[in-house]
């Protein structure tokens, strides 16, 4: 599609649920990124794709968070047995990230966020 | 350990004047430093790019110079407009690590006055 787009914009759960957050990247982007932004802070990194490369989770804040990207493509974010202090906007981004070369072309296109509330 | 620290008092300024925002790391040699705004409710969009060679880029009022040995970047917005009203995000690669995590800095709230 023509930006990052990612679902649901907004959710709401309870504690001890679990919940799934999915992105679609920019076509032919092959890096994405998943941040969490809690409210009126920075963004903090989650996990990071980049081709067939194994994924650099080191962001997860625990063993309860997980993602995976089928395809290179679309990717889910996953929170098992949700707290209250899960909630965030839950960031994506992509870009046309290349692993040899002249850098510069690693601008990262976000999502708009899933904001995710866990009562 | 590693840091990038950015004022997290919001800039209060008039419009017309030039508003200067701040970002220092630590323990980082970056590759390149990028400059993003953020509007509530949205995600960050990218504004500017300035690798380690490079002592200053501009973009139409946007101006962004990056000093490696004060570890240190400043973004101008000259001409202020309240338009102009954001958070503004630097954010640092690793160097030499095309395609590594991007790291953020905490963001400095932007609030230009009429």
């Amino acid at each position: 599609g023509a930006g990052v787009s990612q679902s649901p914009s907004n959710k709401v759960t309870e504690k001890g649920k679990d919940v799934e957050l999915r992105c679609d990247p920019i076509s032919g982007h092959t890096a994405l990124y998943w941040y969490r932004q809690s409210l009126g802070q920075g963004l903090e990194f989650l996990i990071y794709f980049q081709g067939n490369s194994a994924p650099d989770k080191s962001g997860l804040p625990s063993d309860r968070f997980s993602a995976e990207r089928t395809g290179g493509s679309v990717s889910t974010l996953t929170i098992q047995r949700t707290q209250q202090e899960d909630s965030a906007v839950y960031l994506c981004a992509s870009s046309l990230a290349r692993t040899s070369g002249r850098t510069g072309a690693n601008v990262l296109t976000f999502g708009a966020g899933s904001r995710l509330t866990v009562l | 350990s590693q840091k990038i620290e950015q004022n997290s008092e919001a800039l209060n300024i008039q419009e017309g004047k030039t508003a200067t925002l701040t970002c220092n790391y630590t323990n980082y040699s970056p590759a390149y430093l990028q400059w993003y705004r953020q509007d509530p409710g949205r995600g960050p969009v990218f504004l500017l790019l300035i690798r380690e060679n490079e002592k200053e880029k501009r973009k139409e009022r946007l101006k962004v110079t990056f000093d490696t040995t004060l570890k240190q970047s400043l973004f101008h917005i000259t001409a202020s407009q309240p338009a102009d009203s954001a958070t503004y995000l630097c954010a640092l690669a690793p160097i030499k690590a095309a395609g590594n995590k991007l790291t953020f800095g905490g963001g400095t709230r932007v609030l230009v006055k009429p």
